[in-house]
């Protein structure tokens, strides 16, 4: 089984900051198997990042991922209001599972 | 436009059984895996089952292994997921999920069903 463990485990920033969110797995996951998703409260996750790296339909360009083998980052280069919201990663490398998920609230 | 929509859901006493669906549009159903996904109230997301396209793999998690059948129907476009020996600890709001292969994802979400296990 692979643990994905997310940190910070809340994150405080301000509207305009760049907020980067950490994912590290507890064994090598190929990179095509490593998702990001979004959600927010009273809704169903929201697909942002595949294939570590690869934006979904629709996203904006200010969300990026990047990694590889066991660390993976989400990075939002500029925070919109919208944004504030709970992040998670995803593996699909052994079976499939989540991490904890980051908490991004406005400072 | 892809949607799934869960129903069946409710308010059920420890040790009892229910039965999810799922029914998927705006997509060829039968070309696609699916996955059940939950989330207890105010915590994570737990990934608890997937099903290929044609049936042929089925996997569990551990912590549902041996109570919860998913299957489907692609004649109907339909997900199901059979729980049975429910415990307080499978309360959650459940989730199907449309699986993309390649770089594996859930790519479409449906909007939840609330199954509450308590006497």
């Amino acid at each position: 089984e692979i643990v994905l463990t997310q940190s910070p485990g809340t994150l405080s920033l301000s509207p305009g900051e760049r907020a980067t969110l950490s994912c590290r797995a507890s064994q090598s996951v190929s990179s095509s198997y490593l998702a990001w998703y979004q959600q927010k409260p009273g809704q169903a996750p929201r697909l942002l990042i595949y294939g570590a790296s690869s934006r979904a339909t629709g996203i904006p360009d200010r969300f990026s991922g990047s990694g590889s083998g066991t660390d993976f980052t989400l990075t939002i280069s500029r925070l919109e209001p919208e944004d504030f919201a709970v992040y998670y990663c995803q593996q699909y490398g052994s079976l499939c599972s989540f991490g904890q998920g980051t908490k991004l609230e406005i400072k | 436009e892809v949607q799934l929509v869960e129903s069946g859901g409710g308010l059920v006493k420890p040790g009892g059984s229910l039965r999810l669906s799922c029914a998927a549009s705006g997509f060829t159903f039968s070309s696609y895996s699916m996955n059940w996904v939950r989330q207890a109230p105010g915590k994570g997301l737990e990934w608890v089952s997937s099903i290929s396209s044609s049936s042929s793999y089925i996997y569990y998690a551990d912590s549902v292994k041996g109570r919860f059948t998913i299957s489907r129907d692609n004649a109907k476009n339909s997900l199901y997921l059979q729980m049975n020996s429910l415990r307080a600890e499978d309360t959650a709001v459940y989730y199907c999920a449309r699986e993309r292969r390649g770089a594996t994802r859930n790519d479409y979400w449906g909007q939840g069903t609330l199954v509450t296990v308590s006497s």
